[in-house]
C-alpha cells in the first residue's frame, strides 16, 4: 500500500470542465510535488510545494492550477484542458525539499483522459 | 542541465538469470541517485536510494551501486521471476535539490 493517496484513480473530463485532483500523505513531509507522465515516457516535473508555498513552476499552463491547504494536502485544479493533456498524474512527497538522503514517495496517480 | 540515459531500452530474459541494468547521468554533481519501479498504469515504488557518498545499497535481490566520478549507476536483479517485470526507472536530483530528473527506464520482461 502507498503512503501517498491520490484520488481519483480516474477521471475523464469534457475540455469545458473543471474538476480537481487530490492528494493526501500523513508522513510528516513537508515537500510536494506534482508530476505528469505520458505513455511510455518517464515522469516530469509540474510543481513543487514546500512548507505549503509554491516553489518550483515548471511553466506549466495556466490551465492547472495548484494548491497546498496544508502540509499533508495537494490540489491540482483543472479547467479548459486539452486532449494531449490526458496522461497519468503522479503526486509525491519527501521530508523536505533539497534533502538529498531522503527518498520521494509516489502515489498511484491518477489517469486522466480529455474528451 | 542534467540527462539520464537508461540502457537498455527494454530487456527480455528467462526466468532466473541475472542481469543488470544501466543508468548514466551528466551532471555528478549529485546528492544521491534512486531507483523506481513501475507496473503498467501504476505509480513508482522506490526501490533503493544511493546518497552520493555510498558506493552500492543493497535490498533482497536487487543491488545498485553508484560511480558518481563517471556517472554511472547500475542495478543488478538477482536469479528474476516473472514478478520483477515492470519498468525501472532511475532519477537524480536536479542540481542538488530534490526534484528529479528521470531516465526514460528499462522495460523488463521476464518469461516463466
Amino acid at each position: 500500500d502507498t503512503e501517498v493517496t491520490q484520488t481519483p484513480k480516474h477521471l475523464v473530463m469534457g475540455m469545458t470542465n473543471k474538476k480537481s485532483l487530490k492528494c493526501e500523505q500523513h508522513m510528516g513531509h513537508r515537500a510536494m510535488y506534482w508530476y505528469k507522465q505520458k505513455a511510455k515516457k518517464p515522469p516530469e516535473l509540474m510543481f513543487v510545494y514546500s512548507y505549503e508555498k509554491l516553489s518550483i513552476n515548471e511553466s506549466v499552463p495556466s490551465r492547472f492550477s495548484p494548491e497546498c491547504p496544508n502540509s499533508s494536502l495537494l490540489n491540482l485544479h483543472l479547467h479548459a484542458l486539452q486532449p494531449e493533456d490526458s496522461a497519468l498524474y503522479l503526486c509525491a512527497s519527501s521530508p523536505l525539499q533539497g534533502a538529498g538522503n531522503q527518498p520521494q514517495h509516489f502515489g498511484d496517480g491518477t489517469r486522466l483522459s480529455i474528451l | 542541465k542534467q540527462e539520464v540515459t537508461q540502457i537498455p531500452a527494454a530487456l527480455s530474459v528467462p526466468e532466473g538469470e541475472n542481469l543488470v541494468l544501466n543508468c548514466s547521468f551528466t551532471d555528478s554533481a549529485i546528492y544521491n541517485l534512486q531507483w523506481f519501479r513501475q507496473d503498467p498504469g501504476k505509480g513508482l515504488t522506490s526501490l533503493l536510494l544511493i546518497q552520493s557518498s555510498q558506493r552500492e545499497q543493497t535490498s533482497g535481490r536487487l543491488n545498485a551501486s553508484l560511480d558518481k566520478s563517471s556517472g554511472r549507476s547500475t542495478l543488478y536483479i538477482a536469479a528474476s521471476q516473472p514478478g520483477d517485470s515492470a519498468t525501472y526507472l532511475c532519477a537524480v536530483p536536479n542540481s542538488g535539490n530534490t526534484p528529479l530528473v528521470f531516465g526514460k527506464g528499462t522495460r523488463l520482461s521476464v518469461i516463466a
